[in-house]
């Protein structure tokens, strides 16, 4: 069965620090992978996401995310948080040819001053 | 453009009451979901709809839980009766046919006493 695993329930970290939020996925069939963002009481927005071609993808914000075949890993990363960043990030895969979005458990990223 | 539209907010109502949960796609938006999202469950897919016809329906909980679109503007989510353990929030996510990104809705944070 498909799974998305996030290793790091919790990351806290200092403004202008960089970032990296783990993501491992288990699929047997191709999957295209997802990052999206949730500010306190407020729904999902997209970050990056990760379809086919150059493995590293720009998302807004100054995230970035690098796609890894191999280790079925979609790791996120910012090289300089700002306070704004804090917010619960999740990964998420969609199996090629279906429309359901699998979801991570989420990681909390804490920016302090 | 607006984006998905939710309604009410937040919704507080007592255990065995019937609740009615809104959502307004993004015009052109063939599909539907619907999520709930609680700390110990995440964020789980319970129904989606395309072109107004309930596609799967497996994440549904139990027959206390239906949903409907009777139009391509409307989408409701009810529970009936609603019991504590339904607390939650429930957020509306919509996509065109074809593409893979979907948008969410703000959610609707329902407290069931």
């Amino acid at each position: 069965a498909q799974s998305v695993t996030q290793l790091d329930s919790q990351v806290p970290v200092f403004e202008e620090a960089p970032v990296e939020l783990r993501c491992n996925y288990s699929s047997s069939v191709s999957v295209y992978l997802f990052w999206y963002v949730q500010y306190p009481n407020q729904g999902l927005q997209l970050l990056l996401k990760y379809l086919s071609g150059s493995t590293l993808v720009k998302g807004i914000n100054g995230f970035e995310a690098e796609f890894n075949k191999s280790q079925t890993s979609f790791h996120l990363r910012k090289p300089s948080v700002h306070i704004s960043d804090t917010a619960e990030y999740f990964c998420a895969v969609i199996l090629y040819n279906t429309d359901k979005l699998i979801f991570g458990t989420g990681t909390r990223l804490q920016v302090f001053p | 453009d607006a984006g998905v539209i939710q309604s009410p907010r937040h919704e507080v109502t007592e255990m065995g009451q019937e609740v009615t949960l809104r959502c307004k796609p993004i015009s052109g938006h063939d599909y539907l979901f619907w999520y709930r999202q609680t700390m110990m469950r995440g964020l789980e897919l319970l129904i989606y709809f395309n072109n107004n016809v309930p596609i799967d329906d497996s994440g549904m909980p139990e027959d206390r839980f239906s949903a409907k679109m009777p139009n391509a503007s409307f989408s409701t989510l009810k529970i009936q009766p609603s019991e504590p353990r339904d607390s939650a929030v429930y957020f509306c996510a919509t996509k065109r046919a074809g593409g893979l990104e979907q948008f969410f809705g703000p959610g609707t944070r329902l407290t069931v006493l």
